[in-house]
């Protein structure tokens, strides 16, 4: 069985930047995260999503930070526009309902120079 | 508010050698307790859980009990081995909500 897919799993961008991240979840699993790790940190949620909806987005920095999970398989995060801040891991994750084991992926690792 | 402290690294270990990595937690009411390793290149993996106080969670030789007492959930292994060389990730999870809580990660390097 596949894993939870991401890509780029680089990206390298100058700030002021757009970038967009991409995942393909587990197949039949419901439930996609998607968490930003900082370097030497673990990871922290960004927004979760049960199906097509956004359930808990309280930690997405709304004013340049989206995400869609349209027909509730794949999902994509953005940034518009790329702080250097923004460099960090993000790792997506999916689950088969709310309290079962989360299968995170390799992670995209952004560089903003 | 909710967090997870665990010991900081990194950590080098000779083969055989016995493995501890504490990992305290604050929270309010009953979290369940993980912890996730992540090999180099890889996502992050559970290894094991605990869902309630005094459960020992157990996989692939490590072991974590679940302390109420003193809020910890040390993990263990009697002989780690070069292949274990990855970080490892303490969690807590609301049972509330399904938030989750990361502490930093610990590296472990086992050397031959």
């Amino acid at each position: 069985e596949a894993g939870v897919v991401q890509s780029p799993r680089y990206k390298i961008i100058e700030k002021k930047q757009p970038v967009a991240f991409w995942c393909n979840p587990i197949s039949g699993h419901n439930t996609l995260y998607w968490y930003r790790q900082n370097l030497g940190q673990g990871p922290e949620l960004l927004i979760r999503y049960e199906n097509e909806e956004a359930v808990d987005d309280s930690q997405l920095p709304k004013d340049r930070f989206s995400a869609e999970r349209l027909k509730g398989v794949d999902s994509t995060l953005k940034i518009q526009p790329a702080e250097l801040g923004d460099s960090a891991v993000y790792l997506c994750a999916s689950s088969l309902g709310l309290h079962n084991e989360q299968f995170f992926g390799p992670g995209t690792r952004l560089t903003v120079l | 508010g909710d967090s997870v402290t665990q010991m900081e690294g990194p950590v080098t270990l000779s083969e055989e050698a016995f493995l501890t990595i504490n990992c305290t937690y604050t929270a309010t009411g009953y979290p369940s307790l993980f912890w996730y390793v992540q090999y180099p290149g890889e996502g992050l993996q559970l290894l094991l859980k605990a869902t309630k106080a005094d459960d020992k969670g157990s996989n692939k030789g490590f072991e974590a009990t679940y302390r109420k007492e003193t809020t910890s959930f040390h993990l263990e292994k009697g002989s780690v081995q070069v292949s274990d060389s990855a970080v490892y990730f303490c969690a807590l999870r609301k049972n509330t909500g399904n938030q989750f809580y990361f502490g930093t990660g610990t590296s472990l390097t086992v050397i031959p």
